[in-house]
């Protein structure tokens, strides 16, 4: 079966970090590009960044540039997102998807993130 | 930057009728656009990719078109299980979802 499972979520201070990351497992990890989508409560979805096949290649939303940073081991068939800086605004359900360059096709359940004093 | 539009935000819809959300780009975006459902918390869903082709295993009922900055997606008879949000999602730029569109049972 074909699975993403997200972890690494909680509860982190403004300013503070987190490192989120996503077990694949029931595909050929190696051969797909891989995003990470957001979804603060009550809102809509927001793509965060996405990661070529063999990590060379990556994007980011302007609203994370500089502050998250995607990445993987295709050896061990995770993806990672470390988010420095956290902001308030940053509180959300984190998902990774699989996919092409262009679309996801399979998702995660979610990660929830959460940044408050 | 590209913004993505959708209508309407919510609609209400008895069980058979045809409904048609439209999504619009800020500027031509060529075929470049993919729809999603999303059921209350779940985990989104491709539905149709590159504005017309329908995700393999997705009912026929679903159906996407349109070109350059005008979109549209179609269910041709609404199924109860078809109560979801719907986001459209550009990729001629990076990628962007739309605002959503919430479908309801009338």
């Amino acid at each position: 079966e074909v699975q993403l499972v997200e972890s690494g979520g909680g509860l982190v201070q403004p300013g503070g970090s987190l490192r989120l990351s996503c077990a694949a497992s029931g595909f050929t990890f190696s051969s797909y590009w891989m995003h990470w989508v957001r979804q603060a409560p009550g809102k809509g979805l927001v793509w965060v960044s996405r990661i070529n096949s063999d990590g060379s290649s990556t994007s980011y939303a302007d609203s994370v540039k500089g502050r998250f940073t995607i990445s993987r081991d295709n050896a061990k068939n995770t993806l990672y997102l470390q988010m420095n800086s956290l902001r308030a605004e940053d509180t959300a359900v984190y998902y990774c998807a699989r996919g092409d360059a262009n679309n996801m096709d399979v998702w995660g359940k979610g990660t929830t993130v959460t940044v408050s004093s | 930057d590209i913004q993505m539009t959708q209508s309407p935000s919510s609609l209400s819809a008895s069980v058979g009728d045809r409904v048609t959300i439209t999504c619009q780009a800020s500027q031509d975006i060529s075929n470049y656009l993919n729809w999603y459902q999303q059921k209350p918390g779940k985990a989104p869903k491709l539905l149709i990719y590159d504005a017309s082709n329908l995700e393999t295993g997705v009912p026929s009922r679903f159906s996407g078109s349109g070109s350059g900055t005008d979109f549209t997606f179609t269910i041709s008879s609404l199924q109860p299980e078809d109560i979801a949000t719907y986001y459209c999602q550009q990729y001629d730029n990076l990628l962007l979802f739309g605002p959503g569109t919430k479908v309801d049972i009338k």
